[in-house]
């Protein structure tokens, strides 16, 4: 059972509001991820972070920030929401991936923008 | 282009009948190839992972077998069960730098019928 939490799991919010998405884990993983993924395509990197005070942006673009103060802990955040930014955003974190250790996925959170 | 692409996009079989989804990726430098499991509005939950020298590895009724030689992988199901109805991602990872970079298959949405 993954130990990695996602909230909101669903929202609705209005064109401009700001969000954080919300993303703890208690495994201790350095490495954790945002994807974004819309209904029936591929998952995609939007964030990663290495560990404490590092966060590189992934392959696809996106308006959303992410922080990494504490190594259970990575938000990502709109500062104004659009319709475009609506999607399932998936959280992840893992141990070194060359290693072949497992990726936990969080729940996902849901967000629609009005 | 590293890429990863999975078949049948879509899939319906009757409870209790067998069936084997298709992955086929270009990725390179290998370093390992995942398979999840993602019901609909959840996050992805870990079947199996295969190294460069594994070419067969089981979880229950999934059984998922790599050829690194033509690149190609599949995931068999046995005994499908109502539960199985979900989509099946094909992940792989390649050791070309210190992240270990995932690449993602769209998926095969599996249906199971009673």
């Amino acid at each position: 059972e993954a130990d990695i939490y996602q909230t909101p799991r669903y929202l609705v919010i209005g064109t401009g509001k700001k969000i954080t998405l919300e993303c703890s884990q208690t495994m201790g993983h350095d490495k954790m991820y945002w994807y974004q993924q819309d209904p029936g395509m591929e998952l995609h990197l939007i964030h990663y972070s290495y560990g404490v005070n590092s966060t590189e942006k992934g392959d696809l673009s996106s308006e959303s920030t992410v922080s990494r103060i504490r190594t259970e802990h990575f938000p990502l955040t709109l500062e104004s929401a659009r319709p475009s930014h609506t999607s399932q955003y998936l959280c992840a974190s893992s141990e070194p991936l060359k290693g072949g250790n497992t990726i936990y996925f969080g729940e996902g959170s849901w967000l629609t923008v009005v | 282009k590293n890429q990863v692409e999975q078949s049948p996009q879509s899939l319906i079989i009757l409870e209790g009948k067998n069936c084997t989804l298709q992955c086929n990726y270009t990725v390179s430098p290998f370093s390992n190839l995942r398979w999840y499991k993602q019901d609909t509005g959840r996050g992805p939950v870990s079947l199996t992972i295969m190294t460069f020298s594994e070419n067969t590895k089981s979880n229950g009724r999934y059984t998922a077998t790599l050829d690194a030689d033509t690149k190609q992988s599949s995931l068999h199901i046995t005994a499908s069960q109502l539960s199985d109805s979900a989509s099946y991602i094909c992940v792989v990872s390649d050791r070309g730098s210190t992240l270990g970079r995932l690449y993602f298959g769209r998926g095969t949405q599996l249906t199971v019928w009673p």
